[in-house]
């Protein structure tokens, strides 16, 4: 099983600043298959990001995804209040698919 | 418009059963993969199951494995999961999700959750 480790759990910021969000995997993930997801407090989640780099549809140009090896990244380049919210990353080219433990983005 | 709307859920006896279901409407639902994923109370999220466009290959979490089933019904653009067997640890909401394009298991649209708690 391919563990997703998130980093950090909480992070505080100001509206305007930017947001780096870090999901390492465990081990390689297949064909760069990772996606980032949004949650709000008492909402679904909304998908942002998969192919660890392509925006889903309707995403702000504000919101980006890289990788370097096994090293995931989310960065929010200048965050609005609606982006405070719990990401998630998740790998989907293995089975088992998995989720990473969250990282919370709060207002400073 | 994709919607996806589960039912099925409620309160169950540790040991019980239940049969969620969820239906879609607003794509090609035999062209998908659909997946099952829970969120426990105040906790992240949590893969449960998947299944493939045909039907054909199915996917299951190890807390899973061996006592819920994932099936569809393409004549119906039904999906379900059958729980059997059910655990205090399986209390959460359970959410459908269509899987993304070209067959892959991202999750691109989500339905509302249907609440299971297992209690006695």
């Amino acid at each position: 099983e391919i563990v997703l480790t998130q980093s950090p759990g909480t992070l505080s910021l100001s509206p305007g600043e930017r947001a780096t969000l870090s999901c390492r995997a465990s081990q390689s993930v297949s064909s760069s298959s990772l996606a980032w997801y949004q949650q709000k407090p008492g909402q679904t989640p909304r998908l942002l990001i998969y192919g660890a780099s392509r925006r889903a549809t309707g995403i702000p140009d504000r919101f980006s995804g890289s990788e370097s090896g096994t090293d995931f990244t989310l960065t929010i380049s200048r965050l609005e209040p609606e982006d405070f919210a719990v990401y998630y990353c998740q790998q989907y080219g293995f089975s088992p698919l998995t989720f990473g433990g969250g990282t919370k983005v709060e207002i400073k | 418009e994709v919607q996806l709307l589960e039912s099925g859920g409620g309160l169950v006896q540790p040991g019980g059963s239940l049969r969620l279901s969820c239906s879609a409407s607003g794509f090609n639902f035999n062209n998908y993969a659909l997946n099952w994923v829970r969120q426990a109370p105040g906790k992240g999220l949590q893969w449960v199951s998947a299944i493939h466009a045909s039907g054909a290959s199915t996917f299951y979490a190890d807390s899973a494995k061996g006592r819920f089933t994932i099936s569809r019904d393409n004549s119906k653009n039904m999906l379900y999961l059958q729980m059997n067997s059910l655990r205090a640890e399986d209390t959460a909401i359970y959410y459908c999700a269509k899987g993304g394009s070209s067959g892959t298991y991202y999750m691109d649209y989500w339905g509302q959750g249907t609440l299971v708690t297992v209690s006695s």
